[in-house]
C-alpha cells in the first residue's frame, strides 16, 4: 500500500516564526504535492514537484516555498507565520501524469496547523 | 484554469437509499478524474479513479461515470449506511488535479 506520512498531526506556532512541514511517500512517485484546506474554499494548491529540486508554484505560493532535495520528501516553509496561514495542510504524491496511464494521488492525513 | 464544481454543497438521506452525488468540470481535456471521500479532520481516501478512456468504474457499492463531452461525472452510492457519512470530493487530473469543494452526506440510521 502506498504510505504518504507527514511529520505531525497537530502544530501550533507563534506569529513571526519560521515553520517546517514535512512529508514522506514510499512508492517512488515523481509528484508531490501541498495543498491546504479551509471551509468553504476547499482544497487549493500551494505548489507542487514533478521531480527532484524541480518546483512550481500553484493557485496560492505566497508566504510559502518548498523543498525537494530527494525524491521521497518534500517540506513546505512558512517563512514566517502569520495567523491567515491557521489551516489544514495535506500533502500528495502521484506518478506523473500521463495520457492513457492511471494516475492515482495519495494523500498523507494532514496537518493542522495554528498560528497565534 | 480548470474549475470544478460539487452540488449540493450538502445532503442527507435515510439509510438503505441509493443516491448520487454530482460533479461537474469546464475543460475536458482531463487525463483522469478521481473520487475522494474525507471524514472530518482527516486525510483524503481514494474511493475510485477513472482514466479519460473509460465511462466508468466501480467498487463495492460504488460506482463513478464519467462524461467527458458534457464535462460531468457521478458517484452512484448503492444501500447507504451511516458509516458512508462523510464529504465527498471529485479532482479532475491533467498536470494536477483541481478539486470539488465537496458534498457533505450524512446518512441518518
Amino acid at each position: 500500500d502506498v504510505k504518504v506520512t507527514q511529520s505531525s498531526r497537530y502544530l501550533v506556532k507563534r506569529t513571526g516564526e519560521k515553520v517546517f512541514l514535512e512529508c514522506v511517500q514510499d512508492m517512488d512517485h515523481e509528484n508531490m504535492f501541498w495543498y491546504r484546506q479551509d471551509p468553504g474554499l476547499g482544497l487549493r494548491l500551494i505548489y507542487f514537484s514533478y521531480d527532484v529540486k524541480m518546483k512550481e508554484k500553484g493557485d496560492i505560493p505566497e508566504g510559502y516555498s518548498v523543498s525537494r532535495e530527494k525524491k521521497e520528501r518534500f517540506s513546505l516553509i512558512l517563512e514566517s507565520a502569520s495567523t491567515n496561514q491557521t489551516s489544514m495542510y495535506l500533502c500528495a504524491s502521484s506518478f506523473h501524469f500521463l495520457p492513457g496511464y492511471r494516475v492515482e494521488q495519495y494523500f498523507g492525513p494532514g496537518t493542522r496547523l495554528t498560528v497565534t | 484554469k480548470q474549475e470544478v464544481t460539487q452540488i449540493p454543497a450538502a445532503l442527507s438521506v435515510p439509510e438503505g437509499e441509493n443516491l448520487v452525488l454530482n460533479c461537474s468540470f469546464t475543460d475536458s481535456a482531463i487525463y483522469n478524474l478521481q473520487w475522494f471521500r474525507q471524514d472530518p479532520g482527516k486525510g483524503l481516501t481514494s474511493l475510485l479513479l477513472i482514466q479519460s478512456s473509460q465511462r466508468e468504474q466501480t467498487s463495492g457499492r460504488l460506482n463513478a461515470s464519467l462524461d467527458k463531452s458534457s464535462g460531468r461525472s457521478t458517484l452512484y452510492i448503492a444501500a447507504s449506511q451511516p458509516g458512508d457519512s462523510a464529504t465527498y470530493l471529485c479532482a479532475v487530473g491533467r498536470r494536477q488535479f483541481y478539486f470539488g469543494t465537496g458534498t457533505s452526506l450524512t446518512v441518518i440510521p
